[in-house]
């Protein structure tokens, strides 16, 4: 049982390239998440999904886009990169909602991206 | 909108003492759910402690208890007899009843002294 799987751990894009952070859970969850971390912040949810073909926005949509197509993945695209989008990618996944420990989201071990 | 406040940016502590992390949080929700994550240098994100908002009970997990003051919308995580491996970053949450969205605080660093 791996939990939550990232790829790739580190990434350097130039200004205007694309592209893709991958996210895999093997623990049938259906809702998963993807944060960003800044620098000595919290983290910001960017968009989320509570099953295969449902997703919504978070508090930081722009710049990104994403699709669950399976419940396993759940890809994050950023189109035409920003310097603002230097950050530290999670990904996270949880069963549920409502009882306790269902709640729980698991983290993955994180991407982190620059963009120069 | 919901958020939640660290007014602690860094704590110290020495080993084997016990040391007390802030959190406060602004909701208009009656359900709700509240929870301490700890992030070591490797930045793996790790649930230390999670609260009911409808439960009266501080929530327990060995060293680790909150004391959660619901009128005043204060969540505060203590720490007993800490030790070297507890030096991380934490981060209080928020999450409403209704989405499994979490709202997070700024974060505390908290350094162990041996």
């Amino acid at each position: 049982n791996a939990g939550v799987t990232q790829t790739p751990k580190f990434r350097i894009l130039k200004i205007g390239q694309s592209m893709t952070l991958q996210c895999t859970q093997d623990m049938n969850h259906n809702y998963m998440y993807w944060y960003r971390q800044d620098p000595g912040m919290g983290l910001k949810l960017i968009y989320y999904s509570v099953g295969a073909g449902i997703t919504d926005k978070g508090e930081v949509p722009n710049g990104y886009n994403v699709s669950r197509s399976t419940t396993e993945d759940f890809p994050l695209r950023l189109e035409l990169a920003a310097p603002s989008q230097t950050s530290v990618y999670f990904c996270a996944s949880s069963k549920g909602l409502a009882a306790e420990g269902t709640d729980t989201q698991y983290f993955g071990p994180g991407t982190r991206l620059t963009v120069l | 909108a919901q958020t939640v406040t660290q007014s602690q940016p860094e704590m110290s502590v020495q080993e084997a003492e016990t040391v007390t992390l802030s959190c406060t949080y602004d909701t208009s929700e009656s359900d709700y759910y509240l929870f301490w994550y700890k992030q070591p240098p490797s930045r793996q994100m790790i649930l230390v402690i999670r609260q009911e908002a409808y439960k009266q009970q501080n929530a327990t997990e060995n060293r680790f208890s909150v004391n959660f003051q619901k009128a005043a919308k204060s969540f505060s995580l203590k720490i007993s007899d800490s030790q070297l491996g507890d030096a991380a970053m934490y981060f209080c949450a928020y999450r409403s009843g209704n989405t499994g969205k979490l709202i997070f605080g700024q974060g505390t660093t908290l350094q162990v002294k041996p």
